[in-house]
């Protein structure tokens, strides 16, 4: 599986804008990028995804680079309830088995 | 809407013993997959069932074998426990075979001693 780069930890102050980088210069061209996140005590929960162009939900923002050689996860207002463990995913869509190969993600830390 | 369970909660076993771990999906998903999460790292795949069928394994010994049933509830089994087993499963379902978005449980928290 491509490996995914992401930082440790970063820091953002509450109703902030929140950009969490994920390097992936090994991605082929069938990997799509999933964000993930675990908040403290729960199960990874869905955030967003995308192939090749940008991508908004009501969670977040996905930018893609041109090259697909990294992505930006955009929280457009940090709140408290966004700390968690952010992951940074390449999922082959071409095999039969739908695995997910987590890394160690980024630890957001939100203040007041 | 329920979302995926996990029984039981948490879990204390004693080197070399067996444990089952139970999972209940969303109603209406079809594929259930499993995770181990130790503390510190990211969740690390274990088994793929869709429709009753094992489609994915991961880096795991044979110690660990899993199940899933008609009503889609899948079964996680791990037998002769190691202190290393002790960590965080994960259970996620997912509609089909490939949807894109899993959803996963609160886990079940084991801990060998």
């Amino acid at each position: 599986d491509a490996k995914t780069t992401q930082p440790n930890s970063m820091e953002s102050n509450e109703e902030e804008p929140v950009h969490l980088p994920c390097n992936h210069s090994t991605i082929s061209g069938t990997d799509y990028i999933h964000w993930y996140r675990q908040l403290p005590s729960q199960g990874p929960e869905y955030v967003i995804h995308g192939l090749t162009s940008n991508v908004n939900n009501r969670m977040a923002s996905l930018a893609i680079a041109e090259d697909r050689k990294s992505s930006t996860l955009i929280l457009h207002r940090a709140t408290l309830r966004d700390a968690a463990v952010y992951y940074c995913i390449l999922r082959d869509e071409r095999g039969t088995a739908s695995k997910l190969t987590f890394g160690t993600g980024t630890r957001l830390q939100v203040t007041l | 809407d329920a979302g995926v369970t996990q029984s039981p909660t948490h879990l204390i076993k004693t080197r070399g013993q067996h444990v089952t771990l139970r999972c209940s999906p969303i109603s209406g998903h079809k594929s259930v997959s499993w995770y181990q999460q130790v503390l510190g790292q990211g969740p690390q795949f274990i088994f793929q069932y869709y429709e009753k069928e094992e489609r994915g394994r991961g880096n795991f010994p044979d110690r660990f074998s899993a199940r899933q049933f008609p009503n889609y509830s899948s079964e996680l089994n791990v037998n002769a426990l190691l202190l290393g087993d002790s960590a965080l499963y994960l259970c996620a379902s997912r509609w089909g075979q490939s949807s894109y978005e899993q959803y996963f449980g609160p886990g079940t928290r084991l801990t060998v001693t």
